[in-house]
């Protein structure tokens, strides 16, 4: 079975631009998270969605968005990129959703955004 | 703020011996805590899951503890190989989040 799959796998960018990155989960996954992972730190929550709605978001600007469709698969969108925007985005899927931390997360290999 | 600390950002050790991370959490008493390991340019990959009434939970080569007294888990790799080189990870969820650790970057040396 095909894991967790993301695209881009490399994006580089300038500042003002926006970006849609694009997660595909393991088949019969129901919830999408998504996640910022800075060189040298622990990935970052940005949002989980599960069944197309919005489960949790963490503490990042409006300028980050995402949304999940009908098969799953799910789009995180950053408006007005800054220089700080660099990172390595991950998606992970899960059966159903983390509502207490009891579902083990599938990751991607994420995709690195460059912002020049 | 709920907050992760993992005990140093490296630990070298020799090929053979056994590798213990430590994991400190503050401000929080999560009821599940994961370990993951992350390869360089790669995703993290989930390795194990203990939740707070389990004192210890074992898969092969790895073990996990978790003390909710001292706010601590323990990741122990025995008979370490090169292999097991990576960056481990440790998670709890508090309200809508996955709270990660900065990670242990781990070199066993042949």
């Amino acid at each position: 079975d095909a894991g967790v799959t993301q695209s881009p796998t490399h994006l580089i960018k300038t500042r003002g631009q926006h970006v849609t990155l694009r997660c595909s989960p393991i088949s019969g996954h129901k919830s999408v998270s998504w996640y910022q992972q800075v060189l040298g730190q622990g990935p970052q929550f940005i949002f989980q969605y599960y069944e197309k709605e919005e489960r949790g978001r963490g503490n990042f600007p409006d300028r980050f968005s995402a949304r999940q469709f009908p098969n799953y698969s799910s789009e995180l969108n950053v408006n007005a990129l800054l220089l700080g925007d660099s990172a390595l985005y991950l998606c992970a899927s899960s059966l159903l959703v983390t509502g207490s931390g009891n579902q083990p997360q599938h990751f991607g290999d994420g995709t690195r955004l460059s912002i020049l | 703020s709920q907050k992760i600390e993992q005990n140093s950002e490296a630990l070298n050790i020799q090929e053979g011996k056994t590798a213990t991370l430590t994991c400190n959490y503050t401000n929080y008493s999560p009821a599940y805590l994961q370990w993951y390991r992350q390869d360089p340019g790669r995703g993290p990959v989930f390795l194990l899951l203990i939740r707070e009434n389990e004192k210890e939970k074992r898969k092969e080569r790895l073990k996990v503890t978790f003390d909710t007294t001292l706010k601590q888990s323990l990741f122990h790799i025995t008979a370490s190989q090169p292999a097991d080189s990576a960056t481990y990870l440790c998670v709890f969820f508090y309200g809508q989040n996955f709270v990660f650790g900065p990670g242990t970057r781990l070199s066993v040396l042949p």
